[in-house]
């Protein structure tokens, strides 16, 4: 079955750090690229970051460029999200997804929920 | 990276069908077909209905079909099912950024 884990949420104060896992299974992980999409409570989805397949290029939304970083570790099928210097607005759902190609995302995890707050 | 312009909600009685446009530039939707839409019931994750601005998943009901005019995306569900409630989102490339979504529409069965 084609899976995506993800773990790592949680509650952290204002300016602090987070790292995101995204565990892949069921499918060849290091052939495809991968996304972190997040929804704020009572929002809409926002895309949040892209790595290709290799890892060698990656792509930040303007909101967390400088702050976020996404990496990948394709021997371990898994997928990472390094977030620091968090905000009250970075609060969300965090969803990986998987890109089968034409930039769309056909899997999904279940989420990890980040809450910045004091 | 401004949003995809999408209307907040949308109806329509069993059996009917609708349409939910989605809005963009000639630096996103307008530019290139890969226009994708998702469904998203409360609480769940999204499910891809259709990528590529007209072409459907496996296992995705027919009813659901994509389409595109100038810098407007479009989806349509036919034969409206009581489970088709739920929240449908428009995603294409842009050039400004990998990937942008629309704010979201709200679809009611009546």
């Amino acid at each position: 079955e084609v899976q995506l884990l993800e773990s790592g949420g949680g509650l952290v104060q204002p300016g602090g750090s987070l790292r995101l896992s995204c565990a892949a299974s069921g499918f060849t992980y290091s052939t495809y690229a991968m996304d972190w999409v997040r929804q704020a409570p009572g929002k809409g989805l926002e895309w949040v970051s892209s790595i290709t397949s290799s890892g060698d290029t990656t792509y930040y939304s303007d909101s967390v460029k400088g702050r976020f970083t996404i990496s990948r570790d394709n021997s371990e099928n898994t997928l990472y999200l390094q977030m620091s210097s968090l905000r009250a607005e970075d609060t969300a759902v965090y969803y990986c997804a998987k890109d089968p190609g034409f930039y769309s995302m056909d899997v999904w995890g279940q989420g990890t929920t980040v809450i910045v707050s004091s | 990276q401004s949003a995809l312009t999408q209307p907040p909600s949308a109806s329509g009685s069993p059996g009917q069908s609708v349409t939910i446009s989605c809005a963009g530039t000639s630096s996103d939707v307008g530019g290139y077909n890969y226009v994708s839409w998702y469904q998203q019931h409360p609480g769940k994750a999204p499910r891809l209905m259709i990528y590529g601005v007209n072409k459907r998943p496996s296992g995705v009901p027919d009813r659901f079909s994509g389409s595109k005019s100038g810098n407007t995306a479009s989806l349509t569900v036919s034969g409206l099912q009581a489970e088709d409630e739920a929240d449908y989102y428009c995603s294409s490339y842009a050039v400004s950024a990998r990937k942008v979504f629309g704010g979201g529409t709200k679809l009611t069965v009546l």
